[in-house]
């Protein structure tokens, strides 16, 4: 079975400050890993995701298979950024429709 | 930017009675998806949809539940006899291919009395 962890529901820090949000999954083949973003009363949004190694908003995301994880990071975070953002993973090969499996989201408050 | 669109975004309903909820999918998609999340929890996978037909469907997806794509455009989920249980936002997505990422909708937040 895959699960996907966000230890985190609350994340508070100071504008200028680095961010980062920690997302650890469990699957037994090879998976895709994603970021989507939730801003206030808004759809989800996809940030990131792994295999195409992108910058989005100044946003990043490794994923080390070694330790499982797929942690965001933000060098310097902005009021703007304050949202809700959900790790997601899907399997990367094979049958089956690719769905999605969300861990539980972190919100993060970025305070000026 | 197109967009994935559902309707309505909002529904209250009486335990007991069917619901529909609506989805436009993005045009020239071809995978589409409901999921649904209930206050606090997280986002669950319900029912994934290809080529007229259910390719994977959740535990949650039981009888109650069913999903249609009447014409080129809509993808519907039905709940057929609704329980407190069932109130939650649900999220239609889309996608065009496996390649491509899902595309969410504003979701419909279903509230159940």
């Amino acid at each position: 079975a895959q699960r996907v962890t966000q230890p985190e529901k609350l994340l508070s820090v100071f504008k200028g400050a680095p961010v980062e949000l920690k997302c650890n999954y469990s699957y037994s083949g090879s998976p895709e890993l994603f970021w989507y973003v939730q801003y206030s009363r808004q759809r989800l949004q996809l940030l990131l995701r792994h295999i195409s190694r992108e910058s989005i908003k100044g946003f990043t995301a490794d994923l080390n298979k070694g330790e499982t994880s797929f942690h965001l990071k933000k060098p310097f975070a902005q009021e703007e950024d304050s949202a809700m953002y959900y790790c997601a993973l899907s399997p990367y090969s094979g049958a089956g429709s690719y769905q999605l499996t969300f861990g539980k989201g972190t919100k993060l408050s970025v305070i000026p | 930017e197109p967009e994935v669109t559902q309707t309505p975004s909002h529904q209250v309903t009486q335990m007991g009675q069917e619901v529909i909820l609506r989805c436009v999918p993005i045009s020239n998609h071809l995978y589409f998806y409901w999921y649904r999340q209930i206050l606090g929890q997280k986002v669950e996978f319900l029912v994934s949809f290809y080529n007229n037909e259910i390719s994977e469907k959740s535990e949650i997806f039981d009888d109650q539940f069913s999903v249609e794509r009447p014409d080129g455009s809509n993808f519907t989920l039905k709940i057929r006899s609704t329980k407190l249980e069932d109130s939650a936002m649900y999220f239609c997505a889309s996608r065009r291919d496996r390649d491509q990422p899902q595309h969410f909708g504003d979701g419909t937040r279903l509230s159940i009395l």
